[in-house]
């Protein structure tokens, strides 16, 4: 059975500080994704990545996969608050059905 | 753009009622999906469909039906609903490029079960 962690679930920090958010997965899977949801909203695809080493970026995040280790990080550079949002990866099983990890809820302070 | 629609933003019913949550795609997808989320679970997959008139288990379909009655729309069914049903039910679609599948979310229904 897939199972997906996610840690922190819960990050406050300040503007223009940087930090990780990490995705732990217990078994082999060929595609994770990470979502943004903003409160009373519903959930919007930020990254897929695919293979392993596979790092995409945009605006100041970026979104990295290690499948040895099991492993995807969403980095956040100079945070600002409106990258408040909660964020979910999601890892796809063989029968290509998504497990989500419970969530990290970002609070971004002025 | 993709638009994922459901009927309802926020629903209040009682215990033991049939409760019935629609779902509409209008980008002619093959797979549809409902999950509950619930704070700190992340989301869970109820039921999906890969086809009208076709459906699969999702890990806690328990309490669940659903119907697919055109590709268009996914509908899931509460039959006898309970309090530990009270949550947030968000429907999804998705098309299959390769191996790039892209999840597209509705804004969600918040069940409330009294």
């Amino acid at each position: 059975e897939l199972k997906v962690e996610q840690n922190p679930l819960f990050l406050s920090m300040q503007e223009g500080k940087n930090y990780t958010i990490y995705c732990n997965y217990s078994t082999t899977s060929d595609r994770l994704y990470w979502y943004r949801q903003d409160p009373g909203k519903s959930l919007e695809s930020l990254f897929v990545l695919l293979s392993n080493g596979a790092v995409k970026q945009e605006g100041r995040l970026m979104a990295s996969l290690d499948t040895k280790a099991r492993l995807s990080t969403l980095h956040i550079t100079a945070a600002v608050h409106d990258l408040s949002a909660t964020y979910f990866c999601a890892v796809a099983n063989a029968g290509n059905m998504l497990t989500f990890g419970g969530g990290t809820r970002l609070m971004v302070k002025p | 753009d993709v638009k994922v629609t459901q009927s309802s933003r926020y629903l209040v019913k009682r215990t033991g009622e049939k409760v019935f949550l629609e779902c509409v795609q209008d980008m002619d997808h093959e797979n549809m999906f409902w999950y509950r989320q619930d704070p700190g679970l992340g989301l869970r997959l109820i039921y999906f469909s890969y086809d009208v008139k076709m459906k699969e288990k999702g890990d806690i379909p328990e309490g669940y039906s659903v119907s697919r009655e055109k590709k268009e729309r996914f509908s899931l069914i509460l039959e006898s609903a309970s309090t530990n049903q009270t949550s947030m039910y968000l429907c999804a679609s998705s098309y299959l490029t390769g191996t790039n599948e892209k999840l597209f979310f509705g804004s969600g229904t918040q069940l409330s079960v009294l």
